[in-house]
C-alpha cells in the first residue's frame, strides 16, 4: 500500500513570496490532516478535512495561509505572502475517517526555509 | 488550551540500555493517546494508540502504559539500539467534538550510541 506522498521536499523562499505544497493521501482515507512543525515544538494541526469539507480550522492564519482538497482526494496548502515566522516542516497525515483512536499516517514532510 | 508535556526533551544512551520517557496530558476529556516515532527524514510512524486507563502496548522492544485518572503515560525501550535514534511523540486527543484532533507534544529526541 503506497504511503502518503508529499512534494516538494524542500523549499527556500524570500519572506513575502508565495509557497504551494502538495499532499496525496492513501487511496480511500476520509480524512486529511495539515500539521506545521516549528523547530523544537510539536507538530500543530492547520486544518482537517473529511472528504472535501473541512472538519477544524481554527488554528490556520487565515490572512496568509489557505488549504484546498478539491475531490475529496489530493490537497494543496498555500502561503501567501510568507513570513520569517513560517519556517517549518509542514506534515500531511490522512487516515480512514476521523474518530480519535484511528493512527494517522504521515507523510515525509516538506521543510520550509523563508529568508 | 490543552498541554501535552514531554520530559526529558533529550535523552544521550549506550546501546543496550533501557530507557523510558513520559508525556503529561489533561486527565479530564480523555479519549486517545497516541505515541508516534520520527527518524529523521522520513514519516512519523505510529507506535500505539491508547484509550483505556491501565492499558499495556508492546511492540518488540518497545512497550508504554497509560494512566488516564492522573494523566500521564510511559514509554520503554528495553535494550536500546541505534535504529531507536529517533524524536519520540505523544499525542492527546479529547473526544467530543475534537473530531479526531491530535495535540502534540514537543517530543523527546532520543539518540543512542554504539
Amino acid at each position: 500500500e503506497a504511503g502518503v506522498a508529499q512534494s516538494p521536499r524542500y523549499k527556500i523562499i524570500e519572506k513575502r513570496q508565495s509557497v504551494a505544497f502538495w499532499c496525496n493521501p492513501i487511496s480511500g482515507h476520509a480524512t486529511l490532516y495539515w500539521y506545521q512543525q516549528i523547530l523544537g515544538q510539536g507538530p500543530k494541526l492547520l486544518i482537517q478535512f473529511q472528504n472535501n469539507g473541512v472538519v477544524d480550522d481554527s488554528q490556520l492564519p487565515k490572512d496568509r495561509f489557505s488549504a484546498e482538497r478539491l475531490k475529496g482526494v489530493d490537497s494543496t496548502l498555500k502561503i501567501q505572502p510568507a513570513k520569517l515566522e513560517d519556517s517549518a516542516v509542514y506534515l500531511c497525515a490522512s487516515s480512514p475517517d476521523w474518530t480519535a483512536n484511528n493512527e494517522q499516517f504521515f507523510g515525509p514532510g516538506t521543510r520550509l526555509t523563508v529568508l | 488550551i490543552l498541554n501535552v508535556e514531554q520530559s526529558p526533551q533529550s535523552l544521550h544512551v549506550q546501546e543496550g540500555d533501557s530507557t523510558n520517557f513520559t508525556c503529561s496530558f489533561p486527565s479530564s476529556n480523555f479519549y486517545a493517546l497516541h505515541w508516534y516515532r520520527w527518524e529523521t527524514a522520513k514519516s512519523p510512524e505510529a507506535l500505539f494508540v491508547m484509550t483505556l486507563n491501565g492499558d499495556e502496548k508492546k511492540k518488540g522492544r518497545i512497550s508504554a502504559t497509560l494512566n488516564t485518572k492522573e494523566g500521564y503515560s510511559y514509554l520503554y525501550i528495553k535494550g536500546s539500539q541505534p535504529e531507536d535514534s529517533a524524536t519520540y511523540l505523544c499525542a492527546y486527543n479529547a473526544g467530543g467534538t475534537s473530531y479526531g484532533k491530535l495535540t502534540f507534544g514537543q517530543g523527546t529526541i532520543l539518540t543512542v550510541h554504539p
